[in-house]
């Protein structure tokens, strides 16, 4: 069965820089994207931006341009999202979430979450 | 980039009854890249619609999703107690737009 399993909850101070990590299985891993999503307490989802695991292209959400890297080791069916200069804003659950090849579309199976905490 | 407002903020209701989701989006958008999620608390968020009416894999057809242009639906025919929770509207347009959710809750 179609699995994604994310790393766990990180406690980061302010300025740092976390990675998120993502294994996938149980399905063709270069046959699908890889999203990220996150959820601020409270609130809404918000995308932040999406890997091609086929070929390594990425569509960042502008709002994340030059903060967010995202990589894809095909070796280990891992997907990678890291995240610098943190704020307190920034203290978040983080999921990634299978989508189409292209475009993003139909994010059809989830991470668990991982909890990231800001705080100095 | 496209904005997704969602209407009501939050529904109340009985279960049995009929629930209509509103979805406008503030520009014309592809029903192709339109879906729609829910959202359990502590759970990650699930497919529920996506090509504006097509139901995901394994979603009870109480669910079905309608629109185009600038406006949606989602539609629950007949509420079951755990229908009661989030629902949020997405759409892609060079980027991932998603709206800001719709709280559904029993009366």
């Amino acid at each position: 069965q179609v699995q994604l399993v994310q790393s766990g909850g990180e406690v980061r101070s302010p300025g740092a820089s976390v990675k998120v990590s993502c294994k996938a299985s149980g399905y063709s891993f270069i046959s699908y994207g890889i999203n990220w999503v996150r959820q601020a307490p409270g609130q809404g989802l918000e995308w932040m931006g999406w890997i091609s695991v086929y070929n390594d292209n990425t569509n960042i959400a502008q709002k994340f341009q030059g903060r967010v890297t995202m990589t894809a080791d095909r070796s280990t069916n891992t997907v990678d999202m890291e995240l610098g200069s943190l704020t307190s804003d920034d203290a978040a659950v983080y999921y990634c979430a299978r989508g189409s090849h292209w475009p993003p579309i139909n994010f059809d199976y989830w991470g668990q979450g991982t909890l990231v905490t800001v705080s100095s | 980039e496209v904005v997704l407002t969602q209407s009501p903020g939050t529904v109340s209701l009985s279960p049995g009854e009929r629930a209509t989701l509103s979805c406008r989006a503030s520009q014309s958008v592809s029903s192709n890249y339109f879906g729609w999620y829910q959202q359990k608390p502590g759970q990650a968020p699930r497919l529920l619609i996506y090509g504006a009416s097509s139901r995901a894999t394994g979603i009870p057809d109480r669910f079905s999703g309608s629109g185009s242009g600038t406006d949606f639906s989602l539609t629950i025919s007949r509420l079951e107690p755990e229908d009661f929770v989030m629902y949020y509207c997405q759409h892609y347009g060079g980027s991932i737009t998603f709206g800001q959710g719709t709280r559904l809750e029993i009366k």
